[in-house]
């Protein structure tokens, strides 16, 4: 059965140190994979999403992510976290049937952003 | 840029009522979708609606719950007799191209 894994419940990070979320996905086929974010009392925003092609993928507000196939992960990264961004992030995979999916969700990362 | 926009944003229920929560697509979108998720729990996916007519659902989309595209723009909702199990924040959400899904900022829905 599809599965999405986020280990971390809860991180803390500093503002401007590098920051990382782990994903890992258990999927049959070739993943439709994504990030999303919700900020307190907001809604689910997309951050990036991998199809196909380059691994590497970039997103809004500074986010990238890499695929890596051999090891079923899609991480999410950031060179240098801002305040703003202590918010809970989603990843998910998208369980595609003909054209359309629909997504499974991770239980989410919480981030915290100290000064 | 586009939204997809969802009323109410909290809405306080009596076990046992009837509730519907409302959503207007993205306008060129053409495949429309409930998520709901329960406090501290994973976003779940409960119904996907394209071409006028539901294409899949989940197990918890029993007949207690129901969807309609009542004209061109809005996507409705509707629990036909809550339970306080079904206190949550439902996401209203929609795609272009059935891929790629853009959610609202959601619906608290809380029975009592």
């Amino acid at each position: 059965a599809q599965s999405v894994t986020q280990p971390d419940i809860h991180i803390t990070v500093s503002e401007g140190a590098s920051l990382e979320l782990r994903c890992n996905y258990s999927y049959g086929a070739t993943p439709y994979l994504f990030w999303y974010v919700q900020s307190p009392g907001q809604g689910l925003q997309l951050l990036l999403k991998y199809f196909s092609g380059d691994t590497l993928v970039q997103g809004i507000k500074g986010f990238e992510a890499e695929f890596k196939r051999s090891q079923s992960s899609f991480n999410l990264r950031k060179p240098s976290v801002h305040w703003s961004d202590a918010a809970e992030y989603f990843c998910a995979v998208g369980v595609m049937r003909g054209s359309q999916g629909n997504l499974i969700f991770g239980k989410g990362t919480k981030l915290s952003v100290k000064p | 840029e586009p939204e997809v926009t969802q009323t109410p944003s909290h809405q306080v229920t009596q076990m046992g009522q009837e509730v519907i929560l409302r959503c207007v697509p993205i306008s060129n979108h053409l495949y429309f979708y409930w998520y709901r998720q329960i406090l501290g729990q994973k976003v779940e996916f409960l119904v996907s609606f394209y071409n006028n007519e539901i294409s899949e659902k989940s197990e918890i989309f029993d007949d207690q719950f129901s969807v309609e595209r009542p004209d061109g723009s809005n996507f409705t909702l509707k629990i036909r007799s809550t339970k306080l199990e079904d206190s949550a924040m439902y996401f209203c959400a929609s795609s272009y191209q059935g891929n790629t899904i853009y959610f609202g900022e959601g619906s608290w829905l809380t029975v009592v």
